[in-house]
């Protein structure tokens, strides 16, 4: 089966600019995560849509960051502006249901290496 | 809101030698454990996971965990590792639908 698709997979952009990435999960999985990863660090959790509805965006700073998940399938994550911290790794994953108290298994896409300059 | 903790970031041993890598969690109610493994160039895959049973969990290339409840800990070990074992390693725990992982830990295997 194939995996979560993730692009691009390196943006270099400076400060003050927008960048936008995108997310393919797995056919049939109904949750998608969104996960920041910087340097040193694990990740993250951004932003957990399940379908077309977002469950959790408690950790998404929505001054510059948006996400959408039109259609239940794919998805955006958008930086408007980036900041110099805004510099990691922005790795999507997708598991079958992801509902509460789930034991579904995320799985990783290959992640989009952002860093501005 | 859980928080996980991973100790000794940079581990440096030779083939065959023993690994053993901590995971310590905070957090009350009901949680799954997992360990997530990343080798070079490669994405986040899963290792193992506990949900419930038998404490002790074995995953894929010979890697095994210990669940032990009353210390909120999720210990990896390997008894015998292998140059392919260079990664690095994160344990998360999901608990109230959300997975938080520790800072990992980078492992180097020398031939």
């Amino acid at each position: 089966e194939a995996g979560v698709a993730q692009s691009p997979r390196y943006k270099i952009i400076e400060k003050r600019q927008s960048v936008a990435f995108w997310c393919n999960p797995i056919s049939g999985h109904a949750t998608l995560y969104w996960y920041q990863q910087i340097l040193g660090q694990g990740p993250k959790l951004l932003i957990q849509f399940q379908n077309n509805g977002v469950v959790d965006d408690s950790q998404l700073p929505k001054d510059r960051f948006s996400a959408e998940r039109l259609k239940g399938v794919d998805s955006t994550l958008k930086i408007q502006p980036a900041k110099l911290e805004d510099s990691a790794v922005y790795l999507c994953a997708s598991s079958y249901s992801g509902t509460a108290g789930s034991t579904d298994t995320q799985y990783f896409g290959p992640g989009t290496r952002l860093t501005v300059l | 809101a859980q928080s996980v903790s991973q100790h000794n970031h940079h581990v440096i041993l030779s083939e065959a030698a023993s690994l053993e890598l901590g995971c310590n969690y905070s957090y009350g109610g009901t949680v799954n454990l997992f360990w997530y493994v990343q080798y070079p160039g490669q994405h986040l895959q899963l290792l193992l996971k506990y949900f419930s049973g038998d404490p002790l969990v074995k995953g894929i290339k010979g890697f095994e965990a210990e669940f032990i409840k009353s210390k909120f800990s999720f210990n990896l070990r390997k008894p015998s590792v292998q140059w392919s074992d260079t990664a690095e390693y994160f344990c998360a725990v999901n608990g109230n639908n959300r997975l938080a992982f520790g800072k990992g830990n980078q492992v180097v295997v020398i031939p």
